[in-house]
């Protein structure tokens, strides 16, 4: 049911900038991107989202192609903390009203190598 | 001060008996959440509740039951559970289901195993 398609695994050097992809080529107008975490045995961990516009927090950064076809999640200086799996969503209407959930997917499991 | 806290974090039973996972969230949301992930690490959502009423019931089997006393704690009931109950499920909180700019606080799980 997942409306993304990611990589199952990437691997990232540590310091380097790790840049893990997505691709959401059904998604609607009105519905926003969405990445998280999940390290080990933890809960899911929010990252960033957005619409239409390119996004930075003080985690990452988030680039949106101009048809929103696709993202791309950038971690400008992995460290071996950041191994994790990366989750990308597109908000899905569930009824009628305004209530959503998230459909999630696989996501990527990156590793940060020393 | 942890934001979305779920009791137990293990709980081994057997087959057909009946347990309870607890959650409470003090983040003053609106909205709670369970998921659960199963071996193959997907994760769906089961219930939803906003203000202590249902809003999302997904294709769970009737053995399941969740509760919400108030919009700070819900709490999720299995009854008769059997082999294929075995998962770790997630409370999660945010500030409502029509707030786009409200992220899910995800608490850290609790791993059910049946035997």
């Amino acid at each position: 049911d997942a409306k993304t398609t990611q990589p199952p695994s990437m691997d990232c050097a540590e310091g380097r900038a790790a840049n893990l992809p997505c691709n959401h080529s059904t998604i609607s107008g009105n519905e926003y991107v969405y990445w998280y975490r999940q390290i080990h045995s933890q809960g899911p961990q929010y990252i960033i989202h957005g619409l239409k516009n390119n996004e930075t927090n003080e985690m990452a950064s988030l680039i949106i192609t101009e048809d929103r076809k696709s993202s791309t999640l950038i971690l400008p200086h992995a460290t071996l903390r950041d191994t994790a799996v990366y989750y990308c969503i597109v908000r899905a209407l569930y009824n009628a009203g305004n209530n959503r959930k998230l459909i999630w997917g696989l996501g990527t499991s990156l590793a940060v190598n020393p | 001060d942890t934001a979305v806290s779920q009791t137990p974090k293990y709980l081994v039973t057997q087959m057909g008996n009946d347990k309870s996972i607890k959650c409470e969230q003090n983040l003053g949301h609106d909205t709670m959440y369970w998921y659960k992930q199963d071996s193959k690490k997907f994760l769906k959502i089961m219930f939803s509740y906003n203000n202590k009423e249902l809003i999302i019931n997904e294709t769970v089997p009737n053995r399941f039951s969740p509760k919400s006393p108030d919009k700070a704690h819900l709490n999720l009931h299995i009854n008769s559970l059997e082999l294929g109950d075995s998962a770790v499920y997630f409370c999660a909180s945010n500030k409502g289901p029509s707030s786009y700019n409200s992220p899910l606080h995800f608490g850290n799980g609790t791993r059910l195993t049946v035997t």
